[in-house]
C-alpha cells in the first residue's frame, strides 16, 4: 500500500502558486520522495524527487520538512496545462516499484 | 530523445482471447517496468525486469498474465484467457536502473475485454 497521504482534490488560480502537500510519517531514512503527474489519458509524468534538501528545476519546487514526515510541491505559477492528477510516492527501499496511491487532483481555474 | 513508446495504443477483445502489449524503453535503459491503472486509480505495479530478468513479479495478479523481455530492451506483455476485469491501462515504464532511478513512463494501452 502507498504510504503517502494527498488530498483528492484542489482548485489553483492560473498564475498564482499550487502549494500541493504530501504526509508521508513512515518515510525511512533512506527512501526518497518522488513526484509524477499525469494528465489525462497520458502516462505520469516525472517532476522532482528529493531526500533531505529542497529541491527546484524548471517545473517545480519540492519542500521537504526537516523530520521529513511531510512534503509540498510547489508549481510557482499555475497555467491551465498544469491542470492534472499530482502523485506523491515514497519510494521503496527495498525494490523498485512506485506505489502511487490516488493522487491529487488539481485543477486550475482561468 | 524518444520516450517509452507503446503499442498499440487502444485494444479491444474479447472476453477469453489472448492479447500482447509491447513496450518500447528508452534507449539505454536497463531496467523496465508494467503497471496497471484502472479508471479512477493511481497506476499499481505489476512486474520489474533489470536486463532480461524479472527481478520483481509480486505485481501480476494471477497466472494469466505473463512477460518477457528476452533481448533486455523491448518487452511485451502477455495476457491469456482475459477476462473483462483485465480492462485498464497498462503503462510500461523504463529507468537507467538502480534502486533509486527516476523511472520515465510511456503513453500506455488502453485494453477492453468486451
Amino acid at each position: 500500500d502507498a504510504k503517502t497521504t494527498q488530498p483528492p482534490s484542489m482548485d489553483c488560480a492560473e498564475g498564482r502558486a499550487a502549494n500541493l502537500p504530501c504526509n508521508h510519517s513512515t518515510i525511512s531514512g533512506n527512501e526518497y520522495v518522488y513526484w509524477y503527474r499525469q494528465i489525462h489519458s497520458q502516462g505520469p509524468q516525472y517532476i522532482i524527487h528529493g531526500l533531505k534538501n529542497n529541491e527546484t528545476n524548471e517545473m517545480a519546487s519540492l519542500i521537504i520538512t526537516e523530520d521529513r514526515k511531510s512534503s509540498t510541491l510547489i508549481l510557482p505559477h499555475a497555467t491551465l496545462r498544469d491542470t492534472a492528477v499530482y502523485y506523491c510516492i515514497v519510494r521503496l527501499n527495498t525494490g523498485n516499484q512506485f506505489y502511487f496511491g490516488t493522487g491529487t487532483s488539481l485543477t486550475v481555474i482561468p | 530523445g524518444a520516450g517509452v513508446s507503446q503499442t498499440p495504443s487502444n485494444k479491444v477483445t474479447e472476453k477469453g482471447k489472448y492479447v500482447e502489449l509491447r513496450c518500447d524503453p528508452i534507449s539505454g535503459h536497463t531496467a523496465l517496468y508494467w503497471y496497471r491503472q484502472s479508471l479512477g486509480q493511481g497506476p499499481e505495479f505489476l512486474i520489474y525486469f533489470q536486463g532480461t530478468g524479472a527481478a520483481d513479479d509480486s505485481g501480476l495478479p494471477n497466472d494469466r498474465f505473463f512477460a518477457v523481455r528476452p533481448e533486455g530492451s523491448v518487452s511485451t506483455l502477455k495476457i491469456q484467457r482475459t477476462e473483462r476485469g483485465d480492462s485498464a491501462v497498462y503503462l510500461c515504464a523504463s529507468s537507467l536502473g538502480g534502486a533509486q532511478e527516476t523511472q520515465y513512463f510511456g503513453p500506455g494501452t488502453r485494453l477492453l475485454v468486451l
